[in-house]
């Protein structure tokens, strides 16, 4: 089945340092959606991205929408403590007329004080 | 508001026991998503609902038996379940004009 696969897989990084991420995929995608996940909770929606090259903020977030439609990559500006956590990428494909979202591997984030 | 609501939070059952978890969502939406999440994995997709009707399955077992009563509700029935299957059910449901996807804080089942 098509995969998605996040790098780094984890990362440690000094409180007030930016973090980049991506996501490729051998599958192009209509949209991207970033996640946050913390510990036993549901993953929270950060940044939606619909158009390839699409480049868009959210507070410290930024987000982009590779050229090719098969990635995309997530940078956090001055990180802070309450930043850790684990970072997903979904890639949405159409099956039947329904929006089906595919699930990045996923990257950890520690950040250290 | 974007709020999916999951209950109940946590549950331990017996391979031999049936039980439910529920979804509920009141934005209007009208897909909803089962995902299960094993620890440090992402999440899967098992089922989506439709317009109340299943238009994915997942080649999930049957032992997960998913029910949408009406467009603000999702069950997942639970029978005959094994240990593997603990995990963290994840259900979601799409906004559809924007293509965004919310979830709720998940069931965390237990099965012994």
């Amino acid at each position: 089945g098509q995969q998605l696969n996040q790098s780094p897989q984890s990362m440690f990084i000094q409180e007030g340092e930016d973090v980049s991420m991506n996501c490729t995929s051998s599958s192009i995608f209509n949209t991207w959606l970033w996640y946050k996940q913390d510990p036993g909770e549901g993953p929270v929606l950060l940044i939606a991205l619909y158009k390839a090259g699409e480049l868009t903020s959210n507070g410290r977030l930024t987000a982009q929408f590779g050229i090719t439609r098969k990635d995309s990559f997530l940078n956090i500006s001055a990180s802070i403590p309450s930043d850790v956590g684990i970072y997903f990428c979904a890639g949405q494909a159409t099956t039947s007329g329904t929006y089906k979202y595919i699930f990045g591997t996923g990257t950890r984030l520690k950040v250290l004080a | 508001d974007t709020e999916v609501t999951q209950t109940p939070k946590h549950l331990v059952m017996g391979m031999t026991n049936k039980k439910s978890l529920k979804c509920e969502q009141h934005m209007g939406h009208r897909a909803m998503y089962w995902y299960k999440q094993k620890a440090k994995k992402p999440p899967e997709l098992m089922f989506v609902y439709s317009y109340e009707k299943l238009s994915i399955n997942e080649s999930v077992p049957s032992r997960f038996s998913p029910e949408c009563p009406n467009s603000s509700l999702l069950n997942l029935h639970l029978h005959a379940l094994q240990p593997e299957d603990s995990a963290l059910y994840l259900c979601a449901s799409l906004q559809g004009f924007t293509g965004e996807l919310f979830f709720g804080e998940g069931s965390r089942l237990t099965v012994l």
